[in-house]
């Protein structure tokens, strides 16, 4: 079983819907929990991570962690083409240098 | 403004050659990681520095090799014993130990074997 699994997609929504990206997890000492935004053959920018369990809210973007069922997610309102991209999904226990990643998930927005 | 530079964007190498992927970062952080991206497959570890003149091989480091001599810089060499190193290669950070455990990438290298 992978640390993280995450749907691969493709995801394909029209402009202003809400978007909403999951991964499930197995490892229940993850603390961190990290989205990533990535652009075609760009690396991947940091959205959003929340620390632990929770709800983390930062302009249309909101990252929620539900430890008790090793569930997280990214939603995105009122979409855009913009939002267009790959979105990883990665975790980490509170220190040391083991990140895990989802295999992300493709998303298009379509005008 | 603080962050990761990876040089060159592009590289394309002939078989044989060994090839070397620059990552200098300014964000004082501690830890350095070099990542593999290939298609389907997510990101994979090659190699991580958590302080100068040390590092640790990832799950792939076959084929690679990565010095660091100071905290700003941790390049990548691809040896030709790499078997097939095309791929999008990623350089990242993280601020180190009982701090926010979450890593900051670099822009990428791509390199392709000609």
């Amino acid at each position: 079983q992978k640390e993280v699994e995450q749907d691969p997609g493709p995801l394909s929504v029209p402009e202003g819907a809400i978007v909403s990206l999951n991964c499930t997890y197995s490892n229940s000492a993850f603390q961190y929990f990290m989205w990533y935004r990535q652009y075609s053959r760009k690396g991947p920018e940091l959205l959003m991570y929340t620390y632990s369990s929770g709800n983390k809210e930062d302009g249309r973007f909101t990252a929620q962690v539900d430890k008790s069922s090793k569930y997280i997610s990214l939603f995105i309102r009122d979409s855009q083409p913009s939002d267009s991209a790959t979105y990883l999904c990665a975790m980490s226990v509170n220190t040391g240098n083991q990140f895990y990643f989802g295999t992300g998930t493709s998303l298009t927005v379509i005008p | 403004d603080g962050g990761i530079t990876q040089s060159p964007k592009y590289l394309f190498r002939k078989e044989g050659q060994n090839v070397t992927l620059s990552c200098e970062q300014n964000l004082n952080h501690d830890a350095m990681y070099w990542y593999r991206q290939d298609p389907g497959q997510g990101l994979r570890l090659i190699y991580y520095s958590q302080i100068v003149n040390d590092f640790q091989k990832g799950d792939i480091a076959e084929g690679y090799s990565v010095s660091r001599e100071k905290k700003e810089s941790f390049p990548l060499t691809v040896t030709s014993a790499q078997k097939n190193p095309t791929a999008f290669y990623l350089c990242a950070s993280s601020i180190g130990e009982a701090r926010a455990n979450v890593l900051t990438f670099g822009a990428g290298s791509r390199l392709t074997v000609l």
